[in-house]
């Protein structure tokens, strides 16, 4: 069971247009909370890393935000361009489970922004 | 220009040939990743390694094969006991110990196909 879910699965927004995606983690002990933005055949590209003390972060259009109390992460991207089309991929950095600490990768969330 | 290079961007192999990914940093970083990427699915470790001449295995580490006999480069080689090797490889590297807060940088992955 996938211990990073991302939702929606898939997102088509206009250009100009706002939009929030979501990610739940189970993942415990947490250590930290990353956002990949992945282009099609691309490897990802980091947008921000969180540990538990913070509660937001700004890259510039994207807003990351965390609540550590109740697991939730979202990234919350501002007036979207054409080339924000891309896949955003949610990793959470902890002790899964028992085992060993791992980075837990979510599915990612399809945006798509339209003209 | 620094970075991390994968090379090919695409690879056809027929089933049961080895083929070797290549992997090149000069970001002078110690540690250095492999991930495997299917349609659907978020990324899963193969192997790490944190210092030259030593590596981990990953969740995935079977069928696989690794080598870290300098720090810039770390290839990959997917033997012929790998089940399913078709898939998006991504290289990774972070200045610091894996699993930490050290940001990991993505190389861009090489497509393989295995028919």
């Amino acid at each position: 069971k996938n211990q990073v879910e991302q939702s929606p699965q898939s997102l088509i927004i206009l250009e100009g247009k706002n939009c929030t995606l979501q990610c739940n983690y189970t993942v415990s002990p947490f250590s930290n909370l990353r956002w990949y933005k992945q282009d099609t055949g691309r490897g990802p590209v980091s947008l921000t890393i969180m540990t538990f003390s913070e509660n937001t972060k700004s890259n510039g259009r994207y807003t990351a935000t965390l609540d550590a109390d109740t697991k939730q992460s979202s990234l919350h991207i501002t007036a979207s361009q054409l080339s924000d089309s891309a896949s955003y991929i949610c990793v959470v950095s902890g002790i899964p489970q028992g085992g060993s600490e791992k980075l837990v990768f979510g599915k990612g969330t399809k945006l798509t922004v339209n003209p | 220009d620094g970075g991390i290079t994968q090379s090919p961007k695409y690879l056809f192999r027929k089933e049961g040939q080895n083929v070797t990914l290549s992997c090149e940093q000069n970001l002078n970083h110690d540690a250095m990743y492999w991930y495997r990427q299917d349609p659907g699915q978020g990324l899963r470790l193969i192997y790490y390694s944190q210092i030259v001449n030593d590596f981990q295995k990953g969740d995935i580490a079977e069928g696989y094969s690794v080598s870290r006999e300098k720090k810039e480069s770390f290839p990959l080689t997917v033997t012929s006991a790998q089940k399913n090797p078709t898939a998006f490889y991504l290289c990774a590297s972070s200045i610091g110990p894996p699993l930490s807060t050290y940001e990991q940088y993505f190389g861009p992955g090489t497509r393989l196909t295995v028919t």
